[in-house]
């Protein structure tokens, strides 16, 4: 389809559980970028794919956050051991040969 | 440090004329520009976008202007109109080298259209 599709859209979690969100990219398109928006518009660069290869992940916090995206499978990014401070809406993006990004709608996790 | 800005965090406009919402960035090495569009609860959505090879793209009622020398960009639209009330962000990217492709973004700047 031409939408990238994140899910869930809520995600509620008690300080200390493990959170696992999904994103379906833009088929076609080889590269995937993850961003946490916290702070309402501030947007941060989390970690980026290109097919099921690492690109860029210099904006992941090492300790806790880990992704992936498998041939066949939506990617995923997990937070172990979730914070107060992992609290945001975590967006998904795809990008194919073109230079157009397109956004999934996100998913908001919510650490009580 | 903040790459991509944004100073002004809100703009007013009366429906029918001009929305100019501007962008400035510092890393020298962005080549590629976009706007986005959002709304609450949504994903941004693209808009228009400018490489750094020309100083003016259009679509419709958006025009985006780059001026390099100044590292700064400006997205007008014209007429504004209601549904064009949403939070804008500027993005960049450095394409050519060995970017990474990842999108640096401004912190948005919340357009009110006045009917």
């Amino acid at each position: 389809g031409e939408e990238v599709a994140q899910t869930p859209k809520h995600l509620v979690r008690g300080e200390g559980q493990k959170a696992k969100l999904y994103c379906a990219p833009i088929k076609g398109h080889s590269y995937v970028f993850w961003y946490q928006q916290v702070l309402k518009n501030e947007f941060k660069f989390l970690i980026s794919f290109q097919n099921e290869n690492v690109f860029d992940e210099t904006g992941m916090p090492k300790e806790r956050f880990s992704a992936k995206c498998l041939p066949n499978s939506p990617c995923s990014l997990e937070i172990q051991a979730t914070k107060l401070e992992d609290s945001a809406v975590y967006f998904c993006a795809s990008r194919g040969s073109n230079y157009g990004y397109t956004f999934g709608s996100g998913t908001r996790l919510t650490v009580v | 440090d903040q790459q991509v800005k944004q100073n002004s965090p809100s703009l007013s406009v009366q429906e029918g004329r001009i929305s100019i919402l501007n962008c400035d960035y510092t890393n020298s090495m962005f080549d590629y520009f976009l706007w986005y569009k959002k709304y609450p609860a949504e994903g941004p959505t693209f808009l228009i976008s400018i490489s750094s090879i020309k100083d003016k793209n259009e679509d419709g009622r958006f025009t985006v202007f780059l001026n390099k020398s100044a590292k700064h960009l400006s997205l007008h639209i014209v007429p504004s109109q209601p549904g064009d009330s949403a939070v804008y962000f500027c993005a960049a990217t450095a394409y050519s080298g060995a970017g990474s492709y990842q999108l640096t973004f401004g912190k948005g700047t919340k357009l009110s259209v006045i009917p």
